[in-house]
């Protein structure tokens, strides 16, 4: 149980356009989901966290008008990078939790490359 | 600030040699700490989990240790096979005082060799 996908696995987009990801909860029912940047050979680094049906939480230093996140229900979360540059270029994963507090589930990641 | 450091940073072994990796950590509040398997370009998978009363925790050939007096864990593989070759990864919660926030450590890169 506690499975997450996420889709696409791997994407290469021209700089100026925008990409969205799927994070989506396949056995359980996600309140809160996060999303995570990580650079190579670089620890996961917290982007946002989202809950369902409100607005995503960002930390410090994210754009919120870069990374735009979705959260409308308890099974999918959307992360759009609108505008994308080659330093956007990098592995996004989302994981999920059941409530809030309770353990992050991660999904596969997604490989952006801006072109 | 909380940290969790990780060592070594990489490490190399033939196959069937067991090996231990190391995480110090300073995180206040502690509610858990856990250890992540990372194959490249995929997500993490988790291993074990242990919380402050838990000492050891196995899961197959996996070992954990959790010394909570002087913040340390280590990650014990025994009998190493080649598809343990992948990044290791020590992530610590904070507790309700810290918004349960995770703090990851950079990973032990572990490549097993025939």
């Amino acid at each position: 149980g506690a499975v997450v996908s996420q889709h696409p696995s791997r994407v290469i987009c021209k700089s100026g356009t925008s990409v969205k990801i799927e994070c989506r909860s396949l056995d359980f029912q996600a309140t809160t989901m996060f999303w995570y940047r990580q650079f190579p050979k670089k620890s996961l680094m917290l982007m946002a966290t989202s809950n369902e049906g409100s607005k995503a939480t960002y930390e410090q230093g994210v754009e919120k008008d870069k990374f735009l996140i979705n959260h409308a229900s308890l099974t999918l979360s959307t992360l759009t990078v609108t505008s994308a540059h080659p330093e956007d270029s990098s592995f996004y994963i989302c994981s999920a939790s059941s409530y809030k507090w309770e353990t992050q589930y991660f999904g596969p990641g997604t490989r952006l490359l801006v072109l | 600030k909380n940290q969790v450091e990780q060592s070594p940073q990489s490490l190399i072994i033939l196959e069937g040699k067991n090996c231990t990796l190391q995480c110090n950590y300073t995180v206040s509040p502690f509610s858990n700490l856990r250890w992540y398997k990372q194959d490249t370009g995929r997500g993490p998978v988790s291993l074990t989990i242990m919380t402050f009363s838990e000492n050891t925790k196995s899961n197959g050939r996996y070992t954990a240790t959790l010394d909570a007096d002087t913040k340390q864990s280590s990650l014990h593989i025994t009998a190493s096979q080649l598809s343990d070759s992948a990044s290791y990864i020590c992530v610590v919660s904070a507790g309700a005082g810290g918004g349960n926030k995770l703090t990851f450590g950079t990973g032990t890169q572990l490549k097993v060799e025939l």
